[in-house]
């Protein structure tokens, strides 16, 4: 079966960085991506990663080992509306997106 | 950036009656249309693949002659609920593939629909 891991919820420090991972076991692999969701509100883009490595954008950076079955997304000098679901989505060989259950990330002052 | 509409945001409805939502992209053509359902707490799941010109391919467990999709044009896809119930009462979501960017493109997200079936 196809399979994607992350932490249900995390707590960090304004200020401070944090690191939620993902695992996946899919019916291959045409790429990961990272969405953001607020309570009640439609996921929105983060990243995409298909080659190993890290990408940075801003605070946001998206790490992805193919070989691992392993992804992390850092978000560095945390703010307190970064408090939000994280969703870690695998496009698998049907090009079909595959998706984790999501990371609640809670920001405390 | 591309934008994705949903209308309406917000639907509430009697038990029995059906409720149609639709999703535009508005400064860009979607071949594929995304229709997700979001339970409180939990992750965004799949109920269909909406293409332009054909027949929505249905996730399993979802019936389609209950949610009923339409993907007349390259920016337009509707979702009907069809005798709608309170296990009816959900988030909606759709989400748009630019028709340019191919298989890996981004996904673009609607705003979400909010339904409560009393």
């Amino acid at each position: 079966g196809q399979n994607i891991d992350q932490p249900t919820e995390m707590t960090a420090t304004e200020g401070a960085i944090v690191q939620i991972n993902c695992t996946y076991q899919t019916s291959g692999f045409n790429g990961l991506f990272w969405y953001q969701q607020h309570a009640g509100e439609a996921p929105t883009f983060l990243s995409y990663n298909v080659l190993d490595g890290l990408e940075e954008k801003g605070r946001f950076s998206s790490f992805l080992s193919r070989s691992k079955g392993y992804s992390y997304l850092l978000l560095k000098e945390l703010q307190m509306k970064d408090s939000a679901s994280y969703l870690c989505a695998v496009l698998d060989s049907n090009y079909q997106l595959i998706w984790g259950a999501g990371t609640k990330l809670i920001i405390k002052p | 950036g591309a934008v994705v509409s949903q209308h309406p945001s917000w639907v509430i409805c009697k038990s029995g009656t059906s409720v149609k939502i639709e999703c535009r992209s508005l400064d860009f053509q979607a071949t594929t249309m995304f229709w997700y359902r979001q339970f409180p707490k939990q992750s965004l799941m799949l109920m269909a693949t909406s293409n332009e010109g054909s027949k929505a391919t249905y996730e399993q467990g979802v019936e389609k002659d209950k949610f009923l999709i339409n993907h007349a044009s390259l920016t337009l896809s509707t979702l009907t609920v069809t005798s709608a119930h309170p296990e009816d009462s959900s988030f909606y979501i759709c989400s748009a593939r630019m028709a340019t960017s191919g298989d890996t493109g981004e996904l673009f997200f609607g705003e979400g629909s909010r339904l409560t079936v009393l």
